[in-house]
């Protein structure tokens, strides 16, 4: 069965680090996601992404954090200069489709990213 | 921000026991999604709805899609230790074409052999 996977399973990095994260989203999915959990706490969205541009965004996701998909599997997440409030799970999620009855999401297992 | 609220936040119950937990809402959604995580884990999509009163069974779980659209339940029957974990419900907001989920905060189920 096809699955979002997420790479690294878990990075440590110091204040002010630059970290990209991850992500080979569901092969037919057209609509990309990046969630993020802090611990304890619930999912929260970051961004989404259709067509090669961001549809949507949240506030947490400021001058810091961008997303790309470099290339025809890849989806990336990067934050340029890490703050401790950054730690937290991010989960990448794919689907069909991005409203009405095809935006079942799919989610990955997650990258724990640790800002020290 | 819009807000989706869970209840119970956790129970506990004996192994063989059915379940049941509900997500509310004051706006509307068009889709509810049902995900349960376990600790260290991405959200598994249990169910998902589309329909204003929809029920939708998945082995032993059941979900509806309340009339108001502005809720929606989760029965579990016969629970069994590996449902122990949390339960989300997410949703698009109606109005959304981006894809958005809004979260609710969870209801941690713990499961007596």
């Amino acid at each position: 069965e096809p699955e979002v996977t997420q790479t690294p399973s878990h990075q440590v990095t110091q204040m002010g680090q630059e970290v990209i994260l991850r992500c080979v989203p569901i092969s037919n999915h057209l609509y990309f996601y990046w969630y993020r959990q802090i611990l304890g706490q619930k999912v929260e969205f970051l961004v989404s992404f259709y067509n090669n541009e961001i549809s949507e965004k949240s506030e947490i996701f400021d001058d810091q954090f961008s997303v790309e998909r470099p290339d025809g599997s890849n989806f990336t997440l990067k934050i340029r200069s890490t703050k401790l409030e950054d730690s937290a799970m991010y989960f990448c999620a794919s689907s069909h489709g991005g409203s009405g009855g095809d935006n079942e999401q799919f989610f990955g297992p997650g990258t724990r990213l640790t800002v020290l | 921000g819009q807000q989706l609220n869970q209840s119970p936040q956790s129970m506990f119950i004996q192994e063989g026991e059915d379940v049941s937990m509900n997500c509310t809402s004051s706006s509307i959604f068009n889709t509810w999604l049902w995900y349960k995580q376990d600790p260290g884990e991405g959200p598994v999509l249990l169910i998902a709805l589309y329909k204003a009163g929809e029920l939708t069974s998945n082995g032993r779980l059941t979900a509806q899609f309340g009339i108001t659209r502005k809720d929606s339940f989760l029965n579990i029957s016969a629970s069994i230790p590996s449902d122990v974990g949390i339960y989300f419900c997410a949703g698009p907001l109606f109005y959304n074409q981006g894809g958005k989920l809004i979260f609710g905060q969870g209801t941690e189920l713990s499961v007596k052999p």
